[in-house]
């Protein structure tokens, strides 16, 4: 059973750096046949897919146009995690974060619990 | 303000059917058979309950189905059952690397 877990602080201040990290068990992240995203749900924004990275040889990242300029997704092989970097942050970034596995035109099928995330000073 | 149109509520009584549309364009639901529903409980997860437009994944009731027309994607929830009380969402795929949401439907079973 595959299962992700996120973790990371719970605030961050404006202008500063959100970092995450999505734990995997029961999965590799550097499978050749999934994908791994990050999605965030907020109440002005609804939920958004943010970004992935995924391994076919060599590793690759997309990133959604809204957030293209100041994000970072990579994987931490070592670890069998990967990671959220969202910089230049403001309050619009409050949200409850996710990771997932999947794909844009699949579906995702597996989600970690979702971790909150507040930007305030 | 999201990309799909969804009701933000809906309702029925149980046993009763309901439907939960999502409204899109040509670039999005009208373009690509990726349309995805998910299932949100308070407090936890969405979960994947149709892919691809009509597929359920192992495990998912076949009291729910999915469906497409034009630019429109529905969800129908057969046999309701007070379980069912959630939030659902769609998504649809929109080409290069891009997925679209809903913004949401608040089931409640009366």
């Amino acid at each position: 059973q595959v299962q992700l877990q996120e973790s990371g602080p719970g605030q961050v201040k404006p202008s500063q750096t959100l970092s995450l990290t999505c734990a995997i068990s029961g999965d590799s992240v550097s499978t050749e046949t999934v994908a791994w995203n990050w999605i965030r749900l907020s109440p002005s924004r609804g939920l958004e897919w943010l970004g992935r990275t995924y391994y076919r040889s060599k590793w690759t990242s997309d990133y959604a146009l809204s957030v293209s300029s100041r994000i970072t997704i990579k994987p931490e092989t070592s670890k069998n995690q990967f990671s959220l970097h969202l910089n230049s942050v403001t309050p619009e970034d409050t949200a409850v974060y996710y990771c997932t596995r999947g794909f844009l035109q699949y579906g995702m099928d597996v989600w970690g619990q979702g971790t909150a995330v507040t930007v305030s000073s | 303000q999201s990309a799909l149109t969804q009701a933000p509520s809906a309702s029925g009584s149980p046993g009763q059917s309901v439907a939960i549309s999502c409204s899109g364009t040509s670039s999005d639901v009208g373009g690509y058979d990726s349309v995805s529903w998910y299932q949100q409980h308070p407090g936890k997860a969405p979960k994947l309950i149709i892919y691809e437009v009509t597929k359920r994944p192992s495990g998912v009731p076949d009291r729910f189905s999915g469906s497409k027309s034009g630019n429109t994607a529905s969800l129908t929830v057969s046999g309701l059952q007070a379980e069912d009380e959630a939030d659902y969402y769609c998504s649809s795929y929109a080409g290069n690397t891009n997925l679209v949401f809903g913004g949401g439907t608040k089931l409640t079973v009366l």
